[in-house]
């Protein structure tokens, strides 16, 4: 069964809405999960790594205030989509690992995904 | 940095023939893991196989099994008796070995299996 759930699944909203984004880790706990962003036929665009109890590390050119990530227990990872407008319409997708060391080569289990459609 | 190519246009193949679909990878870093996942329409990441770079022997799951050719850094995945729903987009992908260390993704391959 899934080991990392996330909600909602399908999205649809005014421009200028706030939308939640949810990533948990049902049977495990997870220091670390991963938010990415794909477009149709395209790959996988990480935005940022999700840190239990501190910032979390945003990449290259991925706007902080636009997307923000808050990951307050061991088990969720949310992410915000502020202000969304039409060209922040995408598939939005949250993964994380029974992370240590020595489990580093462990693959990441992912969502199924969040299609986020602004109006 | 790593890199992760996959340069294969759309696939096609036969119901249950084998198809290979290819990937290479660039690192200077010596101790790292390949994965590869299918990405059906329904948008889900499935994780396929795993290599780590010190294995020995080619993985295999099942219908899958993974070519790993270290000298010429290759890691392509074959899928023997395809089925119908083996149609999907498939991605290589790589990370380091490490604490939460990230995966770095390919631009995937399109499989289509043809009745």
């Amino acid at each position: 069964g899934a080991v990392v759930s996330q909600h909602p699944s399908r999205v649809i909203c005014k421009s200028g809405t706030s939308v939640k984004i949810e990533c948990r880790s049902l049977d495990f706990q997870a220091t670390t999960m991963f938010w990415y962003r794909q477009f149709p036929k395209k790959s996988l665009m990480l935005m940022a790594t999700s840190n239990e109890g501190s910032k979390a590390t945003y990449e290259q050119g991925v706007e902080k205030d636009k997307f923000l990530i808050n990951h307050a227990s061991l088990t969720l990872s949310t992410l915000t989509v502020t202000s969304a407008h039409p060209e922040d319409s995408s598939f939005y997708i949250c993964s994380a690992s029974r992370d240590s060391w020595s489990d580093s080569n462990q693959p990441q289990h992912f969502g199924d995904g969040t299609r986020l459609s602004i109006l | 940095a790593q890199k992760i190519t996959q340069t294969q246009p759309g696939m096609f193949v036969q119901e249950k023939e084998a198809v290979t679909l290819d990937c290479t990878y660039d690192t200077s870093d010596p101790s790292y893991g390949l994965f590869w996942y299918k990405q059906p329409s329904s948008g889900e990441m499935i994780f396929l196989i795993y290599q780590g770079s010190y294995d020995q022997q080619n993985a295999t799951e099942g219908r899958y099994s993974l070519n790993f050719q270290k000298a010429r850094k290759s890691a392509n995945l074959v899928i023997s008796a395809s089925q119908l729903g083996d149609s999907a987009m498939y991605f290589c992908a790589m990370r380091y070995t490490g604490a939460n260390s990230k995966l770095t993704f390919g631009k995937g391959i399109t499989l289509s299996v043809r009745p």
